[in-house]
C-alpha cells in the first residue's frame, strides 16, 4: 500500500546552516511526490513538486528510486522557514495521502 | 479569486452531539477533499467529491460523511462526537484534473468536551 513517512516530528537548526527534511515513501510504480508547508497562522500549500525539478524559496527535492525517498533540502536556512512541512503522495491517481509532517525550527 | 472559504472556523460541541462544516471551493474547482489534521497523525485523508459524487474515502468510521452541491460547495458532517474527533478539518479544492495541487481552506477548528 502507499505510504509517506516522515521519521522527524521536529527539526531544529541555526540561521545559515543547511537543512534536510527527510520523506519516505512506499509505492509501486513511478511516483510523483510533492512538499507542501504550512506557515504559522497561514494555509497549507503547495512548496513544490518533484515533476518541475524547481527551486522554491531555495528549497530543492530529489526523487530518490533506490532509497524511495524524497528528501527536502536547502543549502541555508532562513528564520521564514520556520513552518510545518508535509511530504504527499498521491494515491489511486486521485487523491493525496500525506505524511505526518515534520515542524522545522530555524533559530537566529 | 477567493479562496476556499470554510465555515465556522471554531466551533466547540460536546460529545454525543453531532456537527456540520461546510466548505466553499474555489471557483471553478469541481473536486473537493476533506482532511482531518492532529499533532500526532498529520493530516488523514477523509473524502473526496467530485461532481457531486463520492470518488474516495478514507479509513474513517460512518460517523463521518459528507456529501457535495450542484455549485461544488461541499459539507461533511460528523455524528455522535467523540472526544477523539476534536481536531482541524480542512477542505481543499482542486481542478477536475488530478494534478497534486491542492487548495487548502483554513480549516474548522472542532472541539469536543
Amino acid at each position: 500500500a502507499q505510504r509517506v513517512t516522515q521519521p522527524e516530528k521536529l527539526l531544529s537548526v541555526f540561521k545559515g546552516a543547511p537543512v534536510e527534511l527527510k520523506c519516505n515513501y512506499s509505492y509501486s510504480g513511478s511516483p510523483e511526490l510533492f512538499w507542501y508547508v504550512q506557515y504559522s497562522r497561514q494555509r497549507l500549500q503547495l512548496l513544490l513538486r518533484h515533476i518541475s525539478r524547481e527551486s522554491i524559496k531555495g528549497f530543492t527535492a530529489d526523487l530518490n528510486k533506490g532509497e524511495t525517498s524524497f528528501h527536502l533540502k536547502k543549502p541555508f536556512a532562513q528564520e521564514e522557514d520556520s513552518a510545518m512541512y508535509y511530504c504527499a503522495l498521491p494515491y489511486n491517481t486521485d487523491k493525496l495521502i500525506f505524511g505526518t509532517g515534520t515542524r522545522l525550527q530555524v533559530f537566529p | 479569486k477567493a479562496g476556499v472559504t470554510q465555515t465556522p472556523r471554531y466551533l466547540i460541541k460536546t460529545r454525543g452531539q453531532q456537527v456540520t462544516l461546510s466548505c466553499s471551493p474555489i471557483s471553478g474547482h469541481r473536486s473537493v477533499s476533506w482532511y482531518q489534521q492532529t499533532p500526532g497523525q498529520g493530516l488523514q485523508f477523509l473524502f473526496e467529491y467530485f461532481s457531486e459524487t463520492q470518488r474516495n474515502k478514507g479509513n474513517f468510521p460512518g460517523r463521518f460523511s459528507g456529501r457535495q452541491f450542484s455549485n461544488s460547495r461541499s459539507e461533511m458532517n460528523v455524528s455522535t462526537l467523540e472526544l477523539g474527533d476534536s481536531a482541524l478539518y480542512l477542505c481543499a479544492s482542486s481542478l477536475e484534473t488530478f494534478t497534486g495541487e491542492l487548495f487548502f481552506g483554513e480549516g474548522s477548528r472542532l472541539t469536543v468536551l
